[in-house]
């Protein structure tokens, strides 16, 4: 079956732009996770949705980052007045449900440079 | 606040010799380690995870892992590689810190380059 989709693969933009990264997690999985993977770093956590609900937003490095997801499926990573220090690849994952031993899914990630 | 440590950034190795990819955690409380993988131009994959019972788990390609305890280590073996295990190695720990999320914190990860 399909897995964990994101969008753009890449994005290039300005200093200052907003920009808005997507994901498509696996049907059925209600949990969904952002990373953020800076060069030569592994994966940092960012936030986590449990169905429509941010349970945990406390990785987002301030107010600038927003995340979404209405309808429990599709999730959306906001950045506001993007910085240099954004350029980073984002992940995002889904998991079947929440739990610490829950297998999380990748996606291919989305590669922000800003400029 | 837990954390994790890769203490190789590199590990280069030749073709069919033994390696392991070392994995320092911490954490006050129980935890659950994973190892994942991130072959060139893919996205991160599960290789294997601990949760409970036995500290000794192993991967269907030949990868195992043992959890200690006394030691805070998750490490990583293979006994015989192959060419294809050339790829980026993640350890990560989950724990009850983390208000039963299941969020991951990753170590810094080691590029494992086997050479023929």
């Amino acid at each position: 079956g399909a897995g964990v989709s994101q969008t753009p693969s890449n994005k290039v933009t300005e200093k200052g732009k907003y920009v808005e990264l997507r994901c498509d997690p696996i049907s059925g999985h209600t949990a969904l996770y952002w990373y953020r993977q800076s060069l030569g770093q592994g994966p940092e956590f960012l936030i986590y949705f449990q169905g429509t609900g941010a349970a945990d937003d406390s990785g987002l490095p301030n107010d600038r980052f927003f995340a979404v997801r209405p309808e429990g499926s599709v999730s959306t990573l906001k950045i506001q007045r993007t910085e240099r220090g954004d350029s980073a690849v984002y992940l995002c994952a889904s998991s079947l449900d929440r739990g610490l031993g829950n297998e999380q899914f990748f996606g291919p990630g989305t590669r922000l440079t800003v400029l | 606040a837990q954390s994790v440590t890769q203490l190789d950034s590199q590990v280069p190795v030749f073709e069919e010799a033994p390696v392991e990819l070392r994995c320092n955690y911490s954490s006050s409380v129980s935890v659950y380690l994973f190892w994942y993988v991130q072959y060139p131009n893919q996205g991160l994959q599960l290789l294997l995870k601990y949760l409970s019972g036995s500290t000794l788990v192993k991967s269907i390609n030949g990868f195992e892992a043992e959890f200690n305890k006394s030691q805070t280590s998750f490490h990583l073996r293979k006994p015989s590689v192959h060419i294809s295990d050339t790829a980026e190695y993640f350890c990560a720990v989950s724990d009850h810190n983390t208000g039963n999320t299941g969020k991951l914190i990753f170590g810094q990860g080691t590029t494992l380059q086997v050479k023929p």
